[in-house]
């Protein structure tokens, strides 16, 4: 079965420090995509990025970063210098592609302290 | 361009109602996608359309929770003898093809059920 955990319900941190979400994905699949998305307080969903299980390769997008490890089955999510704008809830999402589900996990409230 | 609008924002309905919501998708995108949100909980899903079938429907809850997409297009959800269990943010998302594609996703209707 496909699970997605994010074992950090709530994170603060002050304004410019770095900061790590985790993501642990449970799956039998051996194709399969992992994303994140960010879900500000104006509620609506924000997609951030897509990984396939055969690209491993870190991710930089400015001050983000995604680290794929299939070793551990983690897909952790870094901000960098975090700005108060990042404050939100972070979902990671896993989906099978014999499977047309994106299952969600229970996301990660980040607030950024000014 | 249009993103994928939801309509109502805001529907307060008596338990055991009927409620239809209604979401128009990016112009273009075949496959549209309903998700419920609870507080504090990540989207869970509830149906999928490539054009106008349901390609999987395995996440709606029961049988009085139909949806329908008849031209490609706009999509209705119809929830049938609304239940208190029912309150939640529902979600629809739109993407290109198939679901592990970007998914673009509505603002959400807060759906209250008294």
């Amino acid at each position: 079965a496909q699970k997605v955990t994010q074992a950090q319900t709530e994170i603060s941190v002050v304004e410019k420090e770095d900061v790590t979400l985790d993501c642990v994905y449970e799956t039998r699949d051996t194709t399969y995509y992992l994303f994140w998305y960010k879900q500000p307080p104006s509620g609506e969903l924000v997609f951030l990025i897509r990984r396939n299980s055969f690209d491993e390769q870190n991710e930089i997008s400015g001050r983000y970063s995604w680290n794929f490890q299939k070793s551990t089955s983690s897909f952790n999510f870094t901000i960098t210098a975090s700005q108060v704008v990042d404050s939100a809830v972070y979902f990671c999402a896993l989906s099978e592609e014999r499977d047309d589900k994106i299952i969600f996990g229970k996301g990660t409230r980040l607030h950024i302290l000014p | 361009g249009a993103g994928v609008s939801q309509t109502p924002s805001n529907k307060v309905t008596e338990k055991g109602k009927y409620v239809e919501l209604r979401c128009d998708p990016i112009s273009g995108h075949t496959a549209l996608y309903w998700y419920r949100q609870s507080l504090g909980q990540g989207p869970e899903f509830l149906i999928y359309f490539q054009g106008t079938g349901a390609a999987d429907d395995s996440g709606l809850p029961n049988d009085r929770f139909f949806a329908v997409r008849p031209e490609g297009s706009v999509s209705t959800l119809k929830i049938q003898r609304t239940e208190r269990g029912d309150s939640a943010v529902y979600l629809c998302a739109s993407s290109r093809d198939r679901m592990y594609n970007e998914q673009f996703f509505g603002p959400g209707t807060r759906l209250t059920v008294l």
